[in-house]
């Protein structure tokens, strides 16, 4: 079966600085793989998909993440921090007709 | 509305009655799924519809919980003899087509239901 594993359940950095959210998959078939962002209060939202179409993808609010095979892994980042991006972020791995995520990681962002 | 709409926002129940969730789905939407966020974790699957049918309902944890989809739109999350574990917040999420990379899943804000 198909899972990720997030690295970190929380990170801060400071504004400007760069992100680097964590993901480790494991799976047994080329996967698919997304990151979503949860706002306090709100929904998942997409951020961004890999399809294998393009091993770097950019997503939106400058985020972008890359997949290495050779890794296992679909890191997230964006270089550089804004207040507005302190949130909740889930990657996850298509497994049948299902989304599985991982634990999450909340990102916090300083002055 | 344009989104996936989810009500009650907030359900506190006493263990061991009824609830039911509802979820408004977008328009036109033919997949439709429920997921279960526990504190601290990552949503988890409990089960998709395709138009009326449950496709798949493998992520039901046990016989307390249901959920129909009668008229391929709307759909209700039914959890029986609740007990304080099923505390948890509900995600609904619809999709234009079944699950696949090329269809985006959009998510409604959840129902955070307490069992005290």
């Amino acid at each position: 079966a198909q899972s990720v594993t997030q690295l970190g359940s929380h990170v801060s950095v400071s504004e400007g600085a760069l992100v680097l959210l964590r993901c480790n998959y494991s799976s047994s078939v080329p996967p698919y793989l997304f990151w979503y962002v949860q706002y306090p209060n709100q929904g998942l939202q997409l951020l961004l998909k890999y399809t294998s179409a393009a091993t770097l993808v950019k997503g939106i609010n400058g985020f972008e993440a890359e997949f290495k095979k050779s890794e296992t892994s679909f890191h997230l980042t964006k270089p550089s921090a804004h207040m507005s991006d302190a949130a909740e972020y889930f990657c996850a791995v298509t497994s049948g007709s299902k989304l599985t995520f991982g634990t999450g990681t909340r990102l916090q962002v300083t002055l | 509305g344009a989104g996936v709409s989810q009500t009650p926002s907030n359900k506190v129940t006493e263990k061991g009655k009824y609830v039911e969730l509802r979820c408004d789905p977008i328009s036109g939407h033919t997949a439709l799924y429920w997921y279960r966020q526990s504190l601290g974790q990552g949503p988890e699957f409990l089960i998709y519809f395709q138009g009326t049918g449950a496709a798949d309902d493998s992520g039901l944890p046990n016989d307390r919980f249901f959920a129909v989809r009668p008229e391929g739109s709307v759909s209700t999350l039914k959890i029986q003899r609740t007990e304080r574990g099923d505390s948890a917040v509900y995600l609904c999420a619809s999709s234009l087509n079944g699950p696949g990379v090329r269809t985006e899943a959009f998510f409604g804000q959840g129902t955070r239901l307490t069992v005290v």
